[in-house]
C-alpha cells in the first residue's frame, strides 16, 4: 500500500522555539495532506488542510500564526509550531490521499510525530 | 456538528470475539474507516466500508454497518493479545475526517 513517512517522530524542544514536522508520501503524489493533533488518551482532532501550492485550509480554532504548513511539493508537507510552549506538546500526525483512490476510497496516515515542549 | 461515538475499553479473553461499537451523527458519510493505534504509534488502517453496504468481511476483522441507526461495529475473530490497542472508529464526509474517541481493547492470556 502507500506510504507516508513523518519525521521527527519524537522531539523535544525548550519553550519558544520552533520545531518543524516533516509529512512525506513515499511512492505516491499527493496535492492534499491533512493535519492532525491528538492529545492523550483524546481522539484526533483535524487542524488544516495542506494544498499543494496554495494556502492552507485550517479549522476553526486553529491558529494559522502558530501553526505554519507549507505544501511546497506534491510529496512533502511540512508544519512548523513557533514559538512553541508547553501547551503545544502533543502527538502531530498527517494523512494523504492515495489520489486514484481519492475520493472514494482511503487515506494514508504517518505514524505521527510526538512534540514535548519544556 | 458531526459526532462519533464509542465505549471507552473493551476487555476480552485471548481467543475470543471482540465487538467494537461506533454510533456517528452525519447521514451524509461516504465512508465509515476503523483504525488501529498501539503505544505510541501513528495509525494504522484496518479496513472501511462504503455506506450503502451493510457488511464487509476481511479475514478476522468483520464491519457491520446500520446506516438507519447511524451503527458501525468492527468483530475481531479469535482476538489475540496482539490486537491489544485502540481502534478507533471514523466517518469521512467530503474531505472531511471525523474520529471517535476511541476504545481500549485489552487481550488477556
Amino acid at each position: 500500500g502507500a506510504v507516508v513517512s513523518q519525521h521527527p517522530s519524537w522531539v523535544i524542544c525548550k519553550s519558544g522555539t520552533s520545531v518543524k514536522i516533516e509529512c512525506r508520501s513515499l511512492d505516491f503524489q499527493a496535492t492534499t495532506m491533512f493535519w492532525y493533533r491528538q492529545f492523550p488518551k483524546q481522539s484526533l482532532m483535524l487542524m488544516a488542510t495542506s494544498n499543494e501550492g496554495s494556502k492552507a485550509t485550517y479549522e476553526q480554532g486553529v491558529e494559522k500564526d502558530k501553526f505554519l504548513i507549507n505544501h511546497a511539493s506534491l510529496t512533502l508537507s511540512t508544519l512548523t509550531v513557533t514559538s512553541a510552549h508547553p501547551e503545544d506538546s502533543s502527538f502531530y500526525i498527517c494523512s494523504a490521499p492515495l489520489k486514484e483512490h481519492y475520493p472514494t476510497g482511503e487515506l494514508f496516515f504517518g505514524e505521527g510525530s510526538r512534540l514535548t515542549v519544556l | 456538528g458531526e459526532d462519533v461515538e464509542q465505549s471507552l475499553f473493551l476487555s476480552v479473553r485471548e481467543g475470543d470475539s471482540s465487538v467494537i461499537n461506533c454510533t456517528y451523527t452525519d447521514s451524509s458519510s461516504t465512508y465509515l474507516y476503523w483504525y488501529k493505534q498501539e503505544p505510541g504509534a501513528g495509525l494504522q488502517l484496518l479496513t472501511y466500508i462504503f455506506s450503502n453496504m451493510d457488511m464487509k468481511q476481511d479475514q478476522r476483522l468483520t464491519v457491520l454497518l446500520n446506516k438507519k441507526d447511524k451503527h458501525l461495529s468492527l468483530r475481531i475473530a479469535d482476538t489475540q493479545t496482539g490486537d491489544s490497542a485502540i481502534y478507533f472508529c471514523a466517518e469521512r464526509a467530503g474531505n472531511m475526517l471525523t474520529f471517535g474517541g476511541g476504545t481500549r481493547l485489552m487481550v488477556k492470556p
